[in-house]
């Protein structure tokens, strides 16, 4: 089956500077990648996907990345906010693309 | 946010006694799912369903079981909880159109078992 793995597991920056998370998967068949956020207390939330015809996307602050040859996925986010602070987690779907593989989570803290 | 709530949202119980968890959609999405949450290990999925009374096996099935009655509810049961199925469980819901769709998944507001 699919096997995620997501880094770095906590990762600290200023506000104002950028945070990067990384994803590598197992199955070339995936086709569908999808970030979550949580916030303390709340279920995840998505904040940003990409299917693997497109090698990258972005919506305002974020942005996702995907290279398929190196099966490897990234989440980016410029200009960080304290209410960026939250935990992020990756996901891939399986081959049938009826279930999501996700990633054991990176818990990003936004120093004011 | 999508409708859908889970109920008890906290539950403390005995090793050896039985438990429902209760996934409720006002959605009307085909699939829904249960994962448990660990520190470290992300979401794993424990089981999901993609119809009503049609159900499978996740990746952590083993001591779980679920049944689905009615497209709306998606009901977990421990038939004698153990002390390693203290968790958090997020129930999920997806209307997945099939192969190249995206299988964009909502999730619940969790429940917070522990097993003594």
């Amino acid at each position: 089956g699919e096997n995620v793995e997501q880094h770095p597991s906590t990762l600290s920056v200023q506000e104002g500077d950028s945070a990067v998370i990384k994803c590598t998967y197992s199955d070339s068949a995936s086709n569908y990648f999808p970030w979550y956020k949580q916030e303390l207390g709340k279920g995840p939330q998505l904040i940003i996907d990409i299917r693997s015809n497109v090698g990258e996307k972005k919506d305002q602050r974020i942005a996702v990345t995907l290279n398929k040859t190196a099966k490897h996925f990234s989440l980016h986010i410029t200009e960080t906010q304290p209410e960026d602070s939250a935990v992020y987690f990756c996901a891939a779907d399986n081959n049938a693309g009826n279930m999501l593989t996700f990633g054991g989570g990176t818990r990003l803290m936004v120093k004011p | 946010d999508a409708g859908i709530t889970q109920s008890p949202r906290h539950k403390v119980t005995e090793t050896g006694t039985p438990v429902t968890l209760r996934c409720h959609q006002t959605e009307n999405h085909r699939y829904m799912y249960w994962y448990r949450q660990d520190p470290g290990h992300g979401l794993r999925l424990i089981h999901y369903s993609y119809g009503v009374k049609d159900t499978d096996k996740g990746e952590v099935s083993d001591g779980y079981s679920v049944s689905r009655s009615k497209t709306e509810d998606f009901l977990l049961t421990l038939e004698s909880a153990t002390s390693s199925q203290t968790s958090v469980y997020f129930c999920a819901i997806s209307e997945w159109t099939g192969t190249g769709g995206r299988n964009e998944q909502f999730f619940g507001p969790g429940t917070r078992l522990t097993v003594l």
